[in-house]
């Protein structure tokens, strides 16, 4: 009965492999988020999604695809991966102006 | 997006030391939501505040809102070894959340 699940939680691969995070929420929440935490534990939201309408797109290479297929699901897909992408990647869902409910996150590392 | 500062970055303490810690920005928040992130964990929600001069009390942890509303402070009592995690504060404006960079927190026996 988890409310924000993410998977995998772990993620080794190559650099210039393709690979993909899923989330799913069961609160019911239109609004659901990717945030990357780097090295030095910094939070920084990416993408943002409201009815599976794209709404925030942050400063993110174009390497990086979010795809909403329904209001419970935020998926990211990442394109030929770099060193620098390694990271804890955090999926989170809520209502406007309201509390984050977040994942456990998917800890990404590039070789 | 406002900048938010958080102080110290990192705190080391015993077990039964008080501690606090700070949010800071040169901009007025419309509120504020202070979390807490275990490790292995996403960030956990612990409080908002919203109105100038607001205290909230969770158990042993006191939150202050400043009253121009520009900084917060959050203040442990008693640290205890599971308040160990990393205390982020945040700010919420329309659908994004944006947080500061955190203060460490280490509780050692």
């Amino acid at each position: 009965d988890t409310a924000v699940s993410q998977t995998p939680k772990y993620l080794v691969t190559q650099m210039g492999n393709d690979k993909s995070i899923k989330c799913e929420q069961n609160l019911g929440h239109d609004t659901m988020y990717w945030y990357k935490q780097d090295s030095k534990k910094f939070l920084k939201i990416m993408f943002s999604y409201n009815n599976k309408e794209l709404i925030i797109n942050e400063t993110v290479p174009n390497r990086f695809s979010p795809k909403s297929p329904d209001k419970a699901h935020l998926n990211l897909h990442i394109n030929s991966l770099e060193l620098g992408d390694s990271a804890v990647y955090f999926c989170a869902s809520g209502r406007v102006e309201q509390k984050l409910f977040f994942g456990s996150g998917t800890q990404l590392s590039v070789l | 997006t406002q900048l938010l500062e958080q102080s110290p970055q990192f705190l080391s303490i015993q077990e039964g030391e008080n501690l606090t810690v700070y949010c800071n920005s040169s901009s007025v928040f419309s509120s504020l939501q202070w979390y807490r992130q275990e490790p292995g964990e996403g960030p956990v929600l612990l409080v908002t505040v919203v109105t100038g001069g607001e205290v909230k009390k969770l158990k042993r942890l006191t939150f202050q809102f400043g009253d121009a509303r520009k900084d917060s402070s959050l203040h442990i009592t008693a640290a205890q070894p599971g308040d160990t995690g990393l205390y982020l504060c945040a700010q919420k404006s329309g659908y994004a959340l944006n947080f500061g960079k955190g203060t460490s927190l280490l509780v050692t026996p």
